[in-house]
């Protein structure tokens, strides 16, 4: 079956420390998205990606790097990770175009 | 202002209601998707419409891009319906969505 999958689940980090978050998609999708959940605020797009190679600035993307070596995985990079950050972080991807997303089942992160 | 408004915020409804969700946007968008957000956290795609109307079982929606809404409605509401709705939109020349900010949804028995 189709899927989004994150990795990890669960993750506490050291304030200036590197975090890297990741996701893997088995549906054969072109776009790949980061999204974080903060109480308030709903859903925010930080990065995007198009395809392999390529990755798009969001709305909130200070502080945040984006990676996408393949059709199949994206990742979301915090070089100096800061207590701002801890959220809930969601993975989708979607097909070309306008399209229905799939999501993730999140990343927890706690900077401390 | 935000470019896509849900209301209400909250909502309590009793196992057997009927009611409606809305998102309004400040601008014509292309398309509209609804998820749930279970208790688990997961979120789950609803429905995605470019345009008019889908139904899914006890789930309604409709979207009028014209008029810069789209509504969800949910007929006779089961203690599961319970969670939080968010519609997101996306504009034209890209394809990236903005969500609401979430319509917290509490079914009674």
């Amino acid at each position: 079956e189709a899927a989004v999958t994150q990795s990890p689940r669960n993750k506490v980090a050291v304030t200036g420390g590197k975090v890297t978050l990741s996701c893997n998609q088995t549906n054969n999708h072109n776009n790949m998205y980061w999204y974080r959940q903060d109480t308030g605020h709903g859903l925010r797009l930080i990065h995007y990606s198009y395809g392999a190679g390529s990755t798009e600035k969001g709305d909130i993307p200070d502080g945040y790097k984006a990676s996408r070596p393949s059709q199949e995985n994206f990742s979301l990079i915090l070089e100096l990770a800061t207590p701002s950050q801890t959220s809930v972080y969601f993975c989708a991807s979607g097909d070309e175009g306008y399209s229905d997303y799939t999501f993730g089942s999140g990343t927890r992160l706690l900077v401390i | 202002g935000m470019p896509v408004e849900q209301n209400p915020p909250a909502l309590s409804l009793y196992e057997g209601a009927d009611s409606g969700l809305r998102c309004n946007f400040s601008t014509t968008m292309k398309s509209v998707q609804w998820f749930q957000q279970n208790h688990r956290g997961r979120l789950i795609t609803l429905f995605y419409l470019a345009q008019g109307t889908k139904e899914n079982g006890r789930l309604k929606s409709t979207f009028n891009s014209k008029e810069r809404y789209s509504t969800l409605h949910i007929k006779d509401a089961q203690l599961e319906d319970s969670g939080t709705y968010f519609c997101a939109a996306a504009n034209t020349g890209n394809y990236k969505y903005v969500f609401g900010a979430g319509t917290r949804l509490k079914v009674i028995a």
